[in-house]
């Protein structure tokens, strides 16, 4: 299947600093990218939806001005966490859907990224 | 509003045994239902979907029976081998987004 590649795999920074994550799509144009977070023992939860060049679509509840999410391209998303607090602690989850996968729903996952803040 | 649940584990197992995991789901509609797993240290990825009712999805020796009249999706493997240990996600697709339940952790011992 295609692949997709998230970088860091894991990051330890201080409150108060920004930490960016970067998700890119390496062998197939993303129209589509997904971010989730997980938390331990709990089910995904997804936080935005990007469409490249576009603005992303964030649920309800999560903080656009908090997760910044740029879709530049159609093989890189990255996922800015600002002014990250202990709360921040995660694990993100990338996903991404080409044209072929609108109508049958696969998504190919990226490996995660785990944030701790201290 | 729309759900999954799915049994809580580790659910933990002898190598050949039958393989189980529970899905309900509470959605508007009938959408499609999927199974991701989670191998250590990877990504997750499509063990098998169903589009629609009495649709049985498969691979690599797992199967799921669309069950409308249960709301329900239950994943199954005859005889499991230590290479399926994995956390298992069912998720049904809600409006072109995926709703994920908790994952199921199964370890496969010798």
């Amino acid at each position: 299947g295609a692949v997709v590649s998230q970088h860091p795999s894991w990051v330890i920074c201080k409150s108060g600093t920004s930490v960016k994550i970067e998700c890119r799509s390496l062998d197939f144009q993303a129209t589509t990218m997904f971010w989730y977070r997980q938390f331990p023992k709990q089910s995904l939860m997804l936080m935005a939806t990007s469409n490249e060049g576009s603005k992303a679509t964030y649920e309800q509840g999560v903080e656009k001005d908090k997760f910044l999410i740029n879709h530049a391209s159609l093989t890189l998303s990255t996922l800015t966490v600002t002014s990250a607090h202990p709360e921040d602690s995660s694990f993100y989850i990338c996903s991404a859907r080409g044209l072929a996968g609108v109508n049958t729903g696969e998504l190919f996952f990226g490996e995660g990224s785990r944030l701790t803040v201290l | 509003g729309d759900s999954v649940t799915q049994m809580e584990g580790p659910v933990t197992l002898s190598e050949e045994a039958f393989l189980t995991i529970n899905c309900t789901y509470t959605a508007t509609g009938y959408p499609s239902l999927f199974w991701y797993v989670q191998y250590p240290g990877e990504g997750l990825q499509l063990l098998l979907k169903a589009t629609k009712a009495d649709d049985k999805g498969s691979n690599k020796g797992f199967e799921a029976t669309y069950r409308k009249e249960t709301t329900s999706f239950h994943l199954e493997k005859g005889s499991v081998q230590v290479s399926d240990s994995a956390v298992y996600f069912c998720a049904f697709d809600s409006w072109g987004k995926l709703q994920f339940g908790a994952g199921t952790q199964v370890v496969v011992t010798p």
